[in-house]
């Protein structure tokens, strides 16, 4: 069946470092995969998605990368920054719904 | 501005009661979902319905309900059958192969 994982479940970096967060998904049928970021009681808003007719996107300090023979996409954050602190979700669409990992708690620490 | 609205954003509610999530989206979208999470952990699908008055049951359906009478609305009921309902509900929308699109949430206590 449909399955994403996560890796890591919590990251802490130091203020200025890079952060790296790893998906792998089981079925080769999905063709879009993005990237949430939930703070504390709200709810998750997209920072950046990649389609599989390409292989890397960025988007100032964010990026993200797909290797479909793998089945696996990261998402890389640089600099970091207190602000980037926050549970980090990847998705997989399988076409009439989505399929999310179980989130990453990546905490920057000044 | 163009959004989805959630409410109540806190609601309680003693066992053996059901009570109704309201969603309302005006981004003109066809799809909507409705996910539970609860305390570090992802989003598990409810229910999802691609078009008006057409849904189907998601991974954890039993306990839920619910109705798409209008496009711009998808209220999810929480019923007495559903044995452990306090978590946090998100609704979503997406209009075909674009991105999800998420409310505030709702956060559901059972005293």
């Amino acid at each position: 069946g449909e399955n994403v994982e996560q890796h890591p479940s919590t990251l802490s970096v130091q203020e200025g470092d890079s952060a790296v967060i790893k998906c792998t998904y089981s079925d080769s049928a999905s063709n879009y995969f993005p990237w949430y970021k939930q703070e504390l009681g709200k709810g998750p808003q997209l920072i950046i998605d990649i389609r599989s007719n390409v292989g890397e996107k960025k988007d100032q300090r964010i990026a993200v990368t797909l290797n479909k023979t793998a089945k696996h996409f990261s998402l890389h954050i640089t600099e970091t920054q207190p602000e980037d602190s926050a549970v980090y979700f990847c998705a997989a669409d399988y076409g009439q719904n989505f399929v999310f990992g179980p989130g990453t708690r990546l905490s920057v620490l000044p | 501005d163009g959004g989805i609205t959630q409410s109540p954003k806190y609601l309680f509610r003693k066992e053996g009661q059901n009570v109704t999530l309201s969603c309302e989206q005006n981004l003109n979208h066809d799809a909507m979902y409705w996910y539970r999470q609860d305390p570090g952990q992802g989003l598990r699908l409810i229910y999802y319905s691609q078009i008006v008055n057409d849904f189907q049951k998601g991974d954890i359906a039993e306990g839920y309900s619910v109705s798409r009478e209008k496009k711009e609305s998808f209220p999810l009921t929480v019923t007495s059958a559903q044995k452990n309902p306090t978590a946090f509900y998100l609704c979503a929308s997406r209009v075909n192969t674009g991105e999800l699109c998420f409310g505030e949430g709702s956060r559901l206590t059972v005293l």
